[in-house]
């Protein structure tokens, strides 16, 4: 398996607070990508990256924002949580020789109250 | 709008006989096609995957099937144990080369599998 760290694993929040969460991986892997699982919706995309410094929009963008400004490291900031991003968010990374299967973190549950 | 559709929330299943879990897809250009499975408090872990030049893909007991005409891909299992109890996510990647490789997931199917 590869080697996928989100970090924290819970969380819980106040409405209009900036949250950060964490993805690490140790594998050299060229894409990264987070998405929120939700129930009735699946996994929705939020925003991916393609390399170091170069991300873009996923599904369900609006609110969040994210960085990378190393290979290992993809942050998702939530500018200004709302109860409506309360959710198990997921951390995924692709290899880079072409199509194959993307891993996945553990997931990181954060409650906005 | 859902490009990658589960039109089944749920499905059971008595142990010993079939699982078929069914995926439909809106974009023609995806070409890659992947099912993953998903345990309680546990990330999503990949199961089988199928390129758009083949129209099936076996691994043990887990069968893919992709009909490009349909825009349909299913999942087989044969036999179902109770521990394929879980989520199943169909997802879909556009075609390769692109900077983007971006994987769309489906809504997921619960699968139960009664002993």
């Amino acid at each position: 398996d590869a080697g996928i760290t989100q970090s924290p694993r819970h969380k819980v929040t106040e409405t209009g607070t900036p949250v950060t969460l964490r993805c690490h991986q140790t594998e050299n892997h060229r894409y990264m990508y987070w998405y929120r699982q939700d129930p009735g919706h699946g996994l929705r995309l939020i925003h991916y990256s393609y390399g170091v410094k170069d991300t873009d929009k996923g599904e369900v963008s609006d609110g969040y924002s994210v960085s990378r400004s190393k290979t290992e490291d993809f942050l998702l900031t939530l500018e200004s949580a709302t109860s409506s991003q309360t959710s198990v968010y997921f951390c995924a990374t692709l290899g880079n020789s072409g199509n194959t299967e993307a891993f996945f973190g553990q997931g990181t549950r954060l409650t906005v109250v | 709008d859902q490009q990658v559709k589960q039109n089944s929330p749920s499905l059971s299943v008595q142990e010993g006989r079939i699982s078929i879990l069914n995926c439909d897809y809106t974009n023609s250009m995806f070409d890659y096609f992947l099912w993953y499975k998903k345990y309680p408090a546990e990330g999503p872990t990949f199961l089988i995957s199928i390129s758009s030049i083949k129209d099936k893909n076996e691994d043990g007991r887990f069968t893919v099937f992709l009909n490009k005409s349909a825009k349909h891909l299913s999942l087989h299992i044969v036999p179902s144990q109770p521990g394929d109890s879980a989520v199943y996510f169909c997802a879909a990647s556009p075609i390769n080369g692109g900077a983007t490789n971006k994987l769309i997931f489906g809504t997921g199917t619960l699968l139960a599998v009664q002993p």
